[in-house]
């Protein structure tokens, strides 16, 4: 079946755009996360959802980024006001549950670029 | 919170010899170990798992090895071919499913 899937694959932006990337999960599948990956660097947890609820947010490193599900599907990471930091990889990946050890499918990522 | 320690970062072997990554980890409550590979521009791809009741698991020329004591896990990768030459990450989930990365072991495998 289908695999995960993420829009736009490369993005590049000017410093203090706002940006919109979004992830379409494995077709049943209830949770729902998202990555980033700078270059060099491993994957660091921003956000996971089960369902349309966001247990955890610990990880977006600021207020200018936010992120929702609807219908228990689709995702979009915003990211308002971007730097040159943002730039990196956003992974988006997807799981049957939200379960400790439920395998995380992943999706093949956007490219963010700020200039 | 949880925190994985990856090494080597980088790994050179040549074409038939052996490769072992290993990674230790902090929180004693994770129970969950997989291991990604992921090529040059492409996405993470679950390779191998492993799950605190099991001290090893393997498939064809992989296999995972968990010390639970010690809190460290290994990646064996025996026969290594041109092919296996990426990027492995190991990770580490607790409670409620988020994973923490190593920072990744490049593999370089020479004909």
């Amino acid at each position: 079946g289908a695999g995960v899937s993420q829009s736009p694959s490369n993005k590049v932006t000017e410093k203090g755009k706002d940006v919109e990337l979004r992830c379409d999960p494995i077709s049943g599948h209830t949770a729902l996360y998202w990555y980033r990956q700078s270059l060099g660097q491993g994957l660091e947890f921003l956000i996971y959802f089960q369902g349309n609820s966001a247990p955890d947010k610990s990880g977006l490193p600021s207020d200018r980024f936010s992120a929702e599900r609807t219908g228990g599907s689709v995702s979009t990471l915003t990211i308002q006001r971007t730097q040159q930091e943002d730039s990196a990889v956003y992974l988006c990946a997807s799981s049957l549950v939200a379960a400790s050890t439920d395998t995380q499918y992943f999706g093949p990522g956007t490219r963010l670029t700020v200039l | 919170g949880e925190n994985v320690e990856q090494h080597p970062s980088t790994l050179s072997v040549q074409e038939g010899d052996s490769a072992v990554i290993k990674c230790t980890y902090s929180d004693s409550a994770s129970n969950y170990f997989p291991w990604y590979k992921q090529e040059l521009g492409k996405r993470p791809q679950l390779i191998i798992d492993i799950r605190s009741n099991v001290g090893e698991k393997k498939d064809q020329r992989i296999a995972v090895t968990l010390n639970k004591t010690a809190k460290h896990f290994s990646l064996h990768i025996t026969e290594t071919q041109p092919e296996d030459s990426a990027v492995y990450f190991c990770a580490a989930s607790t409670g409620y499913s988020t994973l923490t990365f190593g920072k990744g072991t490049m593999l370089l495998v020479s004909p």
